[in-house]
């Protein structure tokens, strides 16, 4: 299995608060990306990264955001929490662009209230 | 606009017997393509990838069809076993690029004893 550790697995947090979420990969992969999972919906990428601070915007990324100042770590921020991002995150890693698959960690399920 | 589409939300299949699960694109500038299985509470896992040079790719009992005239892959499963009972999304990238996959919603496979 790809080395990927997502932390925390499991919180539950307030409306309005900020919330971080990391992911540690021990693969040194250029690229990582963050996902999000709902029901009716697959996954849908949030922010990835291609590079030790170099980050770029997914399909849903308003009210995310991510630093990448290591390449091992990779963090996802909800600066201030709603309802509508209570869902499953799920960071992923892949060595090349466009031509490899990408390896899923365990997901990270959020719940705001 | 949903690029990649997967329009089975669920399918039963008899143990021993064939699974098809059916996967459309309309972004044509995806040429890779691949499956990931995903059971409850674990991340995706990858499954089998096709490039857009060939029609057909084969390991063991996973084959993967690509129709790229009608923008249309198959993941054929012979025989289906129950550990095959999982949520099945196809995925697509674009040669060079470093945003990721675009998944599908997913199929949820019931293989039947």
């Amino acid at each position: 299995d790809a080395g990927i550790t997502q932390s925390p697995r499991h919180k539950v947090t307030e409306t309005g608060t900020p919330v971080t979420l990391r992911c540690h990969q021990t693969e040194n992969h250029r690229y990582m990306y963050w996902y999000r999972q709902d029901p009716g919906h697959g996954l849908r990428l949030i922010h990835y990264s291609y590079g030790v601070k170099d980050t770029d915007k997914g399909e849903v990324s308003d009210g995310y955001s991510v630093s990448r100042s290591k390449t091992e770590d990779f963090l996802l921020t909800l600066e201030s929490a709603t309802s509508s991002q209570t869902s499953v995150y799920f960071c992923a890693i892949s060595e090349y662009v466009g031509a490899g698959e990408a390896f899923f960690g365990q997901g990270t399920r959020l719940t705001v209230v | 606009d949903q690029q990649v589409k997967q329009n089975s939300p669920s399918l039963s299949v008899q143990e021993g017997r064939i699974s098809i699960l059916n996967c459309d694109y309309t972004n044509s500038m995806f040429d890779y393509f691949l499956w990931y299985k995903k059971y409850p509470a674990e991340g995706p896992t990858f499954l089998i990838s096709i490039s857009s040079i060939k029609d057909k790719n084969e390991d063991g009992r996973f084959t993967v069809f690509l129709n790229k005239s009608a923008k249309h892959l198959s993941l054929h499963i012979v025989p289906s076993q129950p550990g095959d009972s999982a949520v099945y999304f196809c995925a697509a990238s674009r040669g060079g690029g470093a945003d990721g996959l675009t998944f599908g919603k997913g199929t949820h496979l019931i293989i039947q004893p």
